[in-house]
């Protein structure tokens, strides 16, 4: 039940663009579209971003999207916004012996 | 409006027992999967397990299996994790989550703060 990797870290400034990976294995990312992607500020509760690869929840601006080739997906934040900065975590439904997994999180950083 | 409130968080000694609580409101609970995801101080999040609507799927990661039991009251809207055997590792946030399909966790509790030790 390895965790699906992400970068540690990434960083952008204000109005670039920054992608996110999120490398699972056959057995997860790469048999299944349901990849989600998850904000957390500092202190507070994960909130949803991305569901199923590529669907944003109401109220998620659009500039945030997701994408996904092979055992790697892929959240992409255009137009950094300072309010962006946070961690952000993948996760993937794994099947029934694992149910699901998360990655490791990456900071995001704004300039 | 969906809300989930956990309680029951407490210190607690090594090898000692908790059970923590979920109360949901604002949806219908008896439709959806139900999950526990928990946090440990500065890390990342950590599937801990998974409930159908009727209970009678369970799932969780295997650092607990043996140890962790995930149930449900669907008649007052409840979810639990009775921990046993806690070890110093399970200290955490232990997060209260509202599944749907696809392993896609769309509504988060306050959570509830878990600490083992001596």
């Amino acid at each position: 039940q390895s965790a699906l990797t992400q970068p540690p870290s990434a960083s952008g400034s204000p109005g670039q663009s920054v992608t996110i990976s999120c490398t699972g294995t056959s057995s997860d990312v790469g048999t299944y579209n349901y990849v989600s992607w998850y904000q957390q500020h500092p202190g507070k509760v994960p909130k949803l971003m991305i569901y199923e690869v590529t669907k944003r929840p109401s109220g998620v601006p659009d500039r945030f999207s997701g994408s996904k080739s092979g055992n790697t997906a892929s959240l992409t934040v255009s137009g950094l916004q300072a309010e962006d900065e946070a961690d952000y975590y993948c996760a993937s439904y794994a099947g029934n012996n694992f149910f699901a997994l998360f990655g490791g999180g990456t900071k995001l950083i704004v300039l | 409006e969906v809300q989930l409130m956990e309680s029951g968080g407490a210190l607690v000694q090594p090898g000692g027992s908790l059970r923590v609580s979920c109360a949901a409101s604002g949806f219908t609970f008896s439709s959806y999967w139900m999950s526990w995801v928990r946090q440990a101080p500065g890390k990342g999040l950590e599937w801990v397990a998974t409930i159908k609507q009727d209970a009678t799927e369970e799932y969780c990661v295997d650092s607990v299996k043996g140890r962790f039991t995930i149930s449900r009251d669907n008649a007052k809207n409840s979810l639990f994790l009775q921990m046993n055997s806690l070890r110093a590792e399970d200290t955490a946030v232990y997060y209260c989550a509202r599944l749907r399909p696809g392993a896609t966790l769309d509504s988060w509790g306050q959570g509830t703060l878990v600490t083992v030790s001596s």
